[in-house]
């Protein structure tokens, strides 16, 4: 089972909405990630989480806060996001975050207003 | 600075014919490399791996060849299938130390 779900699948907010994104992972894997993908670019890496710590901020604004749960959970709170937010969310998970192969969730569908 | 290099956007193939999708890396550090495919509005699906002892690896219709020389990748799917149309990503890692890195991507699109 190499399946890592996220929901909601699409989400519409105003930018003064607080909204989290959810993505849970049942492999044991100790590696999470969330990337954010725009129309025809590559993901572009947002945050790691290893071992449940964050091991990686790639200079993302404070309007978008991680949160790790647990070693199967991994959540991305929203607040005051802006119209060049909209994106497609992708969460991903390996067992370790050093290159090893990464398991893409199908994503969340973020519509800024 | 662009460590991986996909450049072909886009490429065209005859169902049943092979479609060779090509990377270029720029960081010797990389010792691991891994093809993503994807479809519009969902998340990349891991396809084929290969680590930099190898130079070749095969699953099924897809085949991975390195030249760690050149510093090139290259996907070959053969016989190609209208329903391989989609993106692929080139993605490397120096997996001692980094996540991955993606390349910008290739348009696949297998005509009937």
């Amino acid at each position: 089972d190499t399946e890592v779900t996220q929901t909601p699948k699409h989400l519409v907010m105003g930018m003064t909405n607080k909204k989290s994104l959810k993505c849970e992972q049942h492999m044991g894997h100790r590696a999470m990630y969330w990337y954010k993908q725009k129309a025809k670019k590559p993901p572009e890496l947002m945050f790691v989480y290893s071992y449940e710590k964050l091991s990686i901020n790639e200079s993302v604004p404070s309007r978008f806060s991680p949160e790790c749960p647990n070693s199967s959970l991994l959540n991305l709170h929203l607040h005051a996001l802006q119209p060049e937010d909209s994106a497609l969310y992708l969460c991903a998970s390996s067992q370790d975050f050093r290159g090893e192969t990464q398991y893409f969730g199908p994503g969340t569908r973020l519509l800024v207003l | 600075d662009q460590q991986v290099k996909q450049n072909s956007p886009s490429l065209s193939v005859q169902e049943g014919r092979i479609s060779i999708l090509n990377c270029d890396y720029t960081n010797s550090m990389f010792d691991y490399f891994l093809w993503y495919k994807k479809y519009p509005a969902e998340g990349p699906t891991f396809l084929i791996s290969i680590s930099s002892i190898k130079d070749k690896n095969e699953d099924g219709r897809f085949t991975v060849f390195l030249n760690k020389s050149a510093k090139h990748l290259s996907l070959h799917i053969v016989p190609s299938q209208p329903g391989d149309s989609a993106v692929y990503f080139c993605a490397a890692a120096d997996s001692g130390n980094t996540p991955l890195v993606f390349g910008k991507g290739t348009r696949l699109s297998v005509i009937a």
